[in-house]
């Protein structure tokens, strides 16, 4: 079983639409989560951390689920600039080991 | 300074070569990763490096060879790959702390790998 499962996609949606993507991690030992953003022929770049508590920063929403090992991610007022790879990532702690899911791609179109 | 850097951004090389790819980072980071990268697939783990030492190797076959100078520097040497090795190869460092603190991975441009 992969440490991290998402689903891919993709997911085209119009301008101003609200999207979510989720995640799942098998390993209940992990310790940190995070989105990273993927350009097209880019390096991943991180986008949030994922708290237990849930966070915000701006139009994104980040949601942790211990319980059911579960990360979201909602994406208000999707601009053009958003369409890109969003990749969940878990850190098992021990190790620092960063694990990708397989990344879910979004294409904002006008 | 929040950059990893990474050289060469572009390689191509034959079979039967022997090349390097490096890495640098300035953040005072103990962690670096070898990230290997096929097209329209995430990032697979290769290696981590804890305090210059090897911590995980991810069952990669022994025609990758990273070395840690120091602690700002990592290596991955090629030689005798296959066309199939060909790929973006990412370095990536972070803070190297306890378990249950969030702290992030920063990620280099890649070189991407062509093997012939």
């Amino acid at each position: 079983r992969k440490e991290v499962e998402q689903d891919p996609g993709p997911f085209n949606v119009p301008e101003g639409a609200t999207v979510a993507f989720n995640c799942t991690y098998s390993n209940s030992a992990s310790q940190s989560f995070f989105w990273y953003r993927q350009d097209c022929r880019k390096e991943p770049k991180l986008l949030m951390s994922v708290y237990s508590s849930g966070n915000e920063d701006g139009r994104f929403t980040a949601q942790l689920n211990r319980a059911s090992q579960y990360i979201s991610l909602l994406i208000r007022d999707s601009k053009l600039s958003d369409s890109a790879t969003y990749l969940c990532v878990v850190n098992k702690g021990t190790g620092n080991q960063f694990y990708f899911g397989t990344g879910t791609s979004l294409t904002v179109i006008p | 300074d929040t950059e990893v850097t990474q050289t060469p951004k572009h390689l191509v090389m034959g079979m039967t070569n022997k090349k390097s790819l490096k890495c640098e980072q300035h953040m005072g980071h103990r962690a670096m990763y070898w990230y290997k990268q096929k097209a329209k697939k995430p990032p697979e783990l290769m290696f981590v490096y804890s305090y210059e030492k090897l911590s995980i190797n991810e069952s990669v076959p022994s025609r990758f060879s990273p070395e840690c100078p120091n602690s700002s520097l990592l290596n991955l040497h090629l030689h005798a790959l296959q066309p199939e090795d060909s790929a973006l190869y990412l370095c990536a460092s972070s803070y190297r702390t306890d378990p249950g603190t969030n702290t992030e991975a920063f990620f280099g441009q890649g070189t991407r790998l062509t093997v012939v």
